[in-house]
């Protein structure tokens, strides 16, 4: 069964200063990949996807995530937090049907 | 477009009685997703339709839970009885698949908490 996995629970970084928040995925062969967002009490936003092409895929507000095969990881990244992009991030991954991470908790402190 | 919407946002119940959660699809997309999320378990899909056909219902707990799409403009989650331990948020999505794969829309949820 396909499954993605964020291995941190929360990524605290200053604002101004550039953020990573890590996925790895399990599927093999070609994997359909996305990044969504949860603001508090709000419903999930697609923020990119990967499906095929190039490796450094780039999405809404500035943010962007980079493909690499080899070591199975989607990584997100922005080079310049803003306190507004404190948020749940959530890798996901699927076709038809989506396979969520159990999601990394974003702080980005004035 | 008003974007998925679904009613109530809120539910307080009691254990026992009948729980029916609404959702309104984005028009024109051909595929609608329930979703559960809590604190212990995230987010899981409980059942997707395509064309108003349910697809996949493999998510759905019990048999306490059914859902329906009578049309493709709506659709029901329904939890007869409920219990405490439903409580949770419940979300809707649609999509629009057609060729290669095309992002799921989300609804601001309904939370749910069974008493």
């Amino acid at each position: 069964a396909q499954s993605v996995a964020q291995p941190e629970d929360q990524v605290n970084v200053a604002e101004g200063n550039p953020l990573t928040v890590k996925c790895t995925y399990s599927v093999s062969g070609n994997p359909y990949l996305f990044w969504y967002v949860q603001y508090p009490n709000r419903g999930l936003q697609f923020l990119l996807k990967y499906i095929t092409g190039d490796n450094l895929v780039k999405g809404s507000y500035g943010f962007e995530a980079e493909f690499n095969k080899s070591q199975t990881s989607f990584h997100l990244k922005k080079p310049s937090a803003l306190v507004s992009d404190s948020a749940l991030y959530f890798c996901v991954q699927g076709y038809s049907t989506l396979t969520f991470g159990k999601g990394t908790m974003l702080l980005v402190s004035p | 477009d008003a974007g998925v919407i679904q009613s109530p946002r809120h539910e307080v119940t009691e254990m026992g009685q009948e729980v029916t959660l609404r959702c309104k699809p984005i028009s024109g997309h051909d595929y609608l997703f329930w979703y559960r999320q809590t604190m212990m378990r995230g987010l899981e899909l409980l059942i997707y339709f395509n064309n108003n056909v349910p697809i996949d219902d493999s998510g759905m707990p019990e048999d306490r839970f059914s859902a329906k799409m009578p049309n493709a403009s709506f659709s029901t989650l329904k939890i007869q009885p409920s219990e405490p331990r439903d409580s949770a948020v419940y979300f809707c999505a649609s999509s629009l698949q057609g060729e290669g794969y095309n992002e799921q829309f989300f609804g601001p949820g309904t939370r749910l908490t069974v008493l």
